[in-house]
């Protein structure tokens, strides 16, 4: 089956800066990758997604970018808000299933 | 609003007892899931169904039952076999054979008294 990693599994920006997820997937069929944002005791909320067919999407201050090539696809968020701390997760989708990374901790910092 | 709605938030079961979880959705999707998330760690898949009257065992199954008799409904057990309980519990549901836009509940966190 899928196998997907994270990376980091924690990170600390100060407010105003960048901060970059990675995740990577093993398997080839997989063609959509969305990411979820959950907050302390909620459930995850989809905050991004992209197919196979693009390579780059974004909305405001978040981006995801796919390299099928290498199977990996990233999360960007620029110009950080406190209100950005959350723990992050990618997935990978064949179309049947849903596949998820272990999740990053963010932290902005004040 | 379309949703899912767990209930309850918070869930206190005592050695011995089999407990369960609700999950309502009123989005027409086909497929719903159960999640259990740790602290720490990703979600890992307990059961899924993809149609009413039809589910499958997902990685970490044993100790779990659920049932699937409307489209809507998919309440998971826990059952006294389950030998480590306490967690959070997500229930999601998607649009079937596509595995897009998966929406979550808010959760049921579990705890073993």
């Amino acid at each position: 089956g899928e196998n997907v990693e994270q990376h980091p599994s924690t990170l600390s920006v100060q407010e105003g800066d960048s901060a970059v997820i990675k995740c990577t997937y093993s398997d080839s069929a997989s063609n959509y990758f969305p990411w979820y944002k959950q907050e302390l005791g909620k459930g995850p909320q989809l905050i991004i997604d992209i197919r196979s067919n693009v390579g780059e999407k974004k909305d405001q201050r978040i981006a995801v970018t796919l390299n099928k090539t290498a199977k990996h696809f990233s999360l960007h968020i620029t110009e950080t808000q406190p209100e950005d701390s959350a723990v992050y997760f990618c997935a990978a989708s064949t179309g049947n299933q849903f596949y998820f990374g272990t999740g990053t901790s963010l932290t902005v910092i004040p | 609003d379309g949703g899912i709605t767990q209930s309850p938030k918070y869930l206190f079961r005592k050695e011995g007892q089999n407990v369960t979880l609700s999950c309502e959705q009123n989005l027409n999707h086909d497929a719903m899931y159960w999640y259990r998330q740790d602290p720490g760690q990703g979600l890992r898949l307990i059961y899924y169904s993809q149609i009413v009257n039809d589910f499958q065992k997902g990685d970490i199954a044993e100790g779990y039952s659920v049932s699937r008799e409307k489209k809507e409904s998919f309440p998971l057990t826990v059952t006294s076999a389950q030998k480590n309980p306490t967690a959070f519990y997500l229930c999601a549901s998607s649009t079937e054979g596509k595995g897009y836009g998966y929406t979550f509940g808010s959760g049921t966190r579990l705890t073993v008294v």
